[in-house]
């Protein structure tokens, strides 16, 4: 069956330092996701990716965070200069179309952890 | 924008029926799905609602009433493996991104 595979499962980074988490989507998906979830806390939308760009993006999202399609296959997730309270799992997700049958494809997410 | 409230843990014995509410508001509605996420893992799609009334598949059911801005997951015969977080989801429009509830945590005893 296929799946949204992310890599690293875990990452480790100090504080100020760039993190790049990676995504490989189902490969007919056209809609692309990232989300966070703070340990025992809800699962929080960060941006949407459609056709190469930012479809939307949450106040969360701000200029230390971008993303990238940079091939067929891979999309990324890029912060910049990480802070304490980066410290979440990040999800990606995907959908192969919009409309109301939201079900979303998530991978198993990269735990980062920024000390 | 949208908001979703939903109880924030419930128990159940193995065997038994349990009902997770959620209410919503939304500035439109496209629908109301519920995920599973189990400890450590990825959330998981159960179910979605575009429509009033029930949706069923296997053990789970969900409910949707959009005049009360409300809906419901219901798990009939639990099992010990049904403990984990359950999240009530709008998207944000017709094209998007979920808004996840805060998320009920669910254990099933013995």
């Amino acid at each position: 069956e296929p799946e949204v595979t992310q890599t690293p499962s875990h990452q480790v980074t100090q504080m100020g330092q760039e993190v790049i988490l990676r995504c490989v989507p189902i490969s007919n998906h056209l809609y692309f996701y990232w989300y966070r979830q703070i340990l025992g806390q809800k699962v929080e939308f960060l941006v949407s990716f459609y056709n190469n760009e930012i479809s939307e993006k949450s106040e969360i999202f701000d200029d230390q965070f971008s993303v990238e399609r940079p091939d067929g296959s891979n999309f990324t997730l890029k912060i910049r200069s990480t802070k304490l309270e980066d410290s979440a799992m990040y999800f990606c997700a995907s959908r192969f179309e919009a409309g109301d049958a939201a079900e979303a494809f998530f991978g198993q997410g990269t735990r980062l952890t920024v000390v | 924008g949208q908001s979703l409230e939903q109880p924030s843990e419930v128990t159940a014995v193995e065997g038994a029926i349990v009902q997770i509410n959620c209410t919503y508001q939304t500035s439109g509605f496209y629908g109301l799905s519920w995920y599973q996420q189990h400890d450590g893992g990825a959330p998981t799609f159960l179910s979605y609602n575009g429509l009033d009334g029930l949706e069923e598949t296997g053990r789970f059911s969900s409910f949707l009433s959009r005049s009360d801005s409300y809906g419901y997951l219901l798990l009939q015969e639990l099992q010990m493996k049904d403990s984990a977080s359950y999240f009530c989801a709008v998207p944000k429009s017709g094209n998007t991104p979920l808004v996840f509830g805060k998320g009920t945590r669910l254990s099933v005893i013995a």
